[in-house]
């Protein structure tokens, strides 16, 4: 079955670093979301990429879908620590096919 | 507005019983999805229900069932637990049928169950 990797599992960067994750699948992407989970917290919806070669930003998240719609990543510019959590991409053919990634813990030392 | 609810918060269960975990999607949702999330792990996708009807199952075992009711909200129930189904269950509502393009999904906090 389909396997979608993220990494690094975990990063560690000082406060107003940057940080990227990377979500990589063995199979074609349909539609990815990315989520934020804070620690004892649940999943939050962050973005939904859908066409090849997207590119989405929200505020410091800059948010892209690889060409061969096989990856995606995450880069946050400048990290604060509210941004510590772990980060899931989530691929989504339709209501028969759901898959999350291995996830992106990130701790912020400020 | 209120967001999805789940109950109980916290479950402490011994291997061999049964277990109801309950959702309440989000006001006008139609759409709930469960999953299970081993600590550490990423969410495994269990079931998606639509309009009271299953739309997508994933790869577990019959042990678990699910149901959604005309209100929408929606049970998930687990036969024979075992030590291995300890994780946090969670439920997500969403507008509607996830189609080609998915639609938003929102989480609830997730029911905590304990399997001693």
């Amino acid at each position: 079955g389909q396997q979608v990797m993220q990494i690094p599992q975990y990063q560690h960067v000082q406060e107003g670093e940057d940080f990227t994750t990377y979500c990589n699948s063995s199979t074609t992407l349909s539609n990815i979301q990315w989520y934020k989970q804070r620690p004892g917290g649940h999943p939050v919806f962050l973005i939904q990429l859908v066409k090849s070669g997207e590119v989405k930003k929200q505020k410091r998240l800059t948010f892209q879908f690889g060409e061969a719609k096989k990856n995606s990543s995450l880069h946050i510019t400048a990290t604060q620590t509210t941004d510590v959590g772990t980060y899931f991409c989530e691929d989504s053919g339709g209501y028969q096919k759901v898959t999350f990634g291995t996830g992106t813990k990130l701790q912020v030392i400020p | 507005d209120a967001g999805v609810t789940q109950s109980p918060t916290h479950l402490i269960k011994t291997r061999g019983q049964h277990v109801t975990l309950r959702c309440s999607p989000i006001s006008g949702h139609k759409s709930v999805s469960w999953y299970q999330q081993v600590l550490g792990q990423g969410p495994q996708f269990i079931f998606q229900y639509y309009e009271k009807e299953e739309r997508g199952r994933g790869n577990f075992p019959d042990r678990f069932s699910a149901r959604q009711f005309p209100n929408y909200s929606s049970e998930l129930n687990v036969n024979a637990l075992l030590l291995g189904d300890s994780a946090l269950y969670l439920c997500a509502s969403s507008p509607g049928l996830a189609g080609r393009i998915r639609d938003t999904q929102y989480f609830g906090p997730g029911t905590r169950l304990t399997v001693l």
